[in-house]
């Protein structure tokens, strides 16, 4: 069984930039849910998708986007980057109706804005 | 807004010493509740959950946990902690219903000294 997987491992932006991170889900998972990590804080969550629908939204500004594919992976895009961009962005994969919906997390992207 | 607490952001023990981390969240309604696990390095592990019945839940590694839903409280114990315990510990919550939205609180380093 294959874990979540997410793509790049580190990235370096400049303010204004855009970009695009990416999670394959783990196999069997259809559920996709975004989280944004600062240094030192827990988890925020962004959004999550489910069946290439967005199907709950964090406390983020439009400029944060997702996509889902139908193999169920994921994109995470983030226009006109600003400089608290800068964290760790965890994907994290799950599968809705079983007993605890627990969620799956990747390694993460570690995104610095400079 | 609903959120999660956690009163301690640095502990540091020797090893056998016992561990308990507290986490209280801020939600009247029926939860789910978590504590993940972020070793050095690796990506975030669930070490246990608690859905419905018996408050009294064990997990990975002997970690332990009890709800308390009078004080909103979901406390993670370990009696005898080791070196290798050494890591970031997060408590969430999901409200019932809404699976997507893990909330987590700003998480507990735990430094283990030989």
């Amino acid at each position: 069984e294959t874990g979540v997987t997410q793509s790049p491992t580190h990235l370096i932006k400049t303010r204004g930039q855009q970009v695009t991170l990416r999670c394959s889900s783990q196999s069997g998972h259809n559920t996709v849910s975004w989280y944004q990590q600062a240094l030192g804080q827990g988890p925020q969550f962004i959004f999550q998708y489910y069946r290439e629908e967005e199907n709950g939204r964090g406390n983020f500004p439009p400029r944060f986007s997702g996509l889902q594919f139908p193999n169920y992976s994921s994109e995470l895009n983030v226009n006109a980057l600003e400089l608290d961009d800068s964290a760790l962005y965890l994907c994290a994969s799950s599968y809705p109706g079983t007993t605890y919906n627990e969620q799956f997390f990747g390694p993460g992207t570690r995104l610095t804005v400079l | 807004a609903q959120s999660v607490s956690q009163h301690n952001h640095h502990v540091i023990l020797s090893e056998a010493a016992s561990l308990e981390l507290g986490c209280n969240y801020s939600y009247g309604g029926t939860v789910n509740l978590f504590w993940y696990v972020q070793y050095p390095g690796q990506h975030l592990q669930l070490l246990l959950k608690y859905f419905s019945g018996d408050p009294l839940v064990k997990g990975i590694k002997g970690f332990e946990a009890e709800f308390i839903k009078s004080k909103f409280s979901f406390n993670l114990r370990k009696p005898s902690v080791q070196w290798s315990d050494t890591a970031e510990y997060f408590c969430a919550v999901i409200h019932s219903g809404n699976t997507g939205k893990l909330i987590f609180g700003q998480g507990t380093t735990l430094q283990v000294k030989p």
